[in-house]
């Protein structure tokens, strides 16, 4: 278990240009979840998919944002036409939903893309 | 809908001095909560959870939270902190039913000094 894996770490664009991450979850992990960390504020929630589906969206993602996760494992996050303030830490968790085993199904969150938009 | 205070954004303390880290949330639902700590350049890190039971949640690296429905307040503590214990700390919050996503505070900036 290598934990939770983003790629790249760092992505400096240019304004108008479209920016895609990668995040690969914990292997046995049916859920994940994207957040996005700006400077001095904690996480805020993007989305998150079980298995392949996305089931919940915040009014954050904007239409310019799209994630995907095709079949159940890795997911990205595409940002088309990035603006100066879509500048932030996008962070990836996963988790395991919840059973017998574990009963609050705790995130563990990816090391985060840091991304700046000149 | 719910929400996290952390009143205080840099909290600053001599090494193996005691300290506490506020957290105070909102929400008119049960919920689940969570302390978090972020090193510089690395993704979170859960440091101890309440989900029910016990009010005092014991967690790693010598921390712990009190965990108080009158006061909708959840407290980090460490009686005698390490230089190495500088970092970003965040409370956070979920509902136990209807969603999975956490809702995180502003964080506390822990500074430990020789």
């Amino acid at each position: 278990d290598t934990g939770v894996s983003q790629d790249p770490r760092h992505k400096i664009t240019k304004r108008g240009q479209n920016v895609t991450f990668r995040c690969d979850p914990i292997s046995e992990h049916n859920r994940l979840y994207w957040y996005r960390q700006t400077l001095g504020q904690g996480p805020e929630f993007l989305t998150y998919f079980q298995n392949e589906a996305q089931l919940e969206k915040s009014r954050l993602l904007s239409d310019r944002f799209s994630a995907e996760r095709p079949k159940g494992s890795f997911s990205t996050l595409e940002i088309q036409r990035t603006e100066q303030g879509d500048s932030a830490m996008y962070l990836c968790a996963s988790s395991l939903a919840a059973s017998g085993r574990a009963p609050l199904d705790e995130q563990f969150f990816g090391p985060g893309t840091r991304l700046t938009v000149l | 809908a719910q929400s996290v205070t952390q009143l205080d954004s840099q909290v600053p303390v001599f090494e193996e001095a005691p300290v506490e880290l506020r957290c105070n949330y909102s929400s008119s639902v049960s919920v689940y909560l969570f302390w978090y700590v972020q090193y510089p350049n690395q993704g979170l890190q859960l440091l101890l959870k309440y989900l029910s039971g016990s009010t005092l949640v014991k967690g790693i690296n010598g921390f712990e939270a009190e965990f108080n429905k009158s006061q909708t307040s959840f407290h980090l503590r460490k009686p005698s902190v390490h230089i190495s214990d500088t970092a970003e700390y965040f409370c956070a919050v979920r509902r136990t039913s209807g969603t999975y996503k956490y809702i995180f505070g502003t964080g506390t900036r822990l500074k430990v000094l020789a």
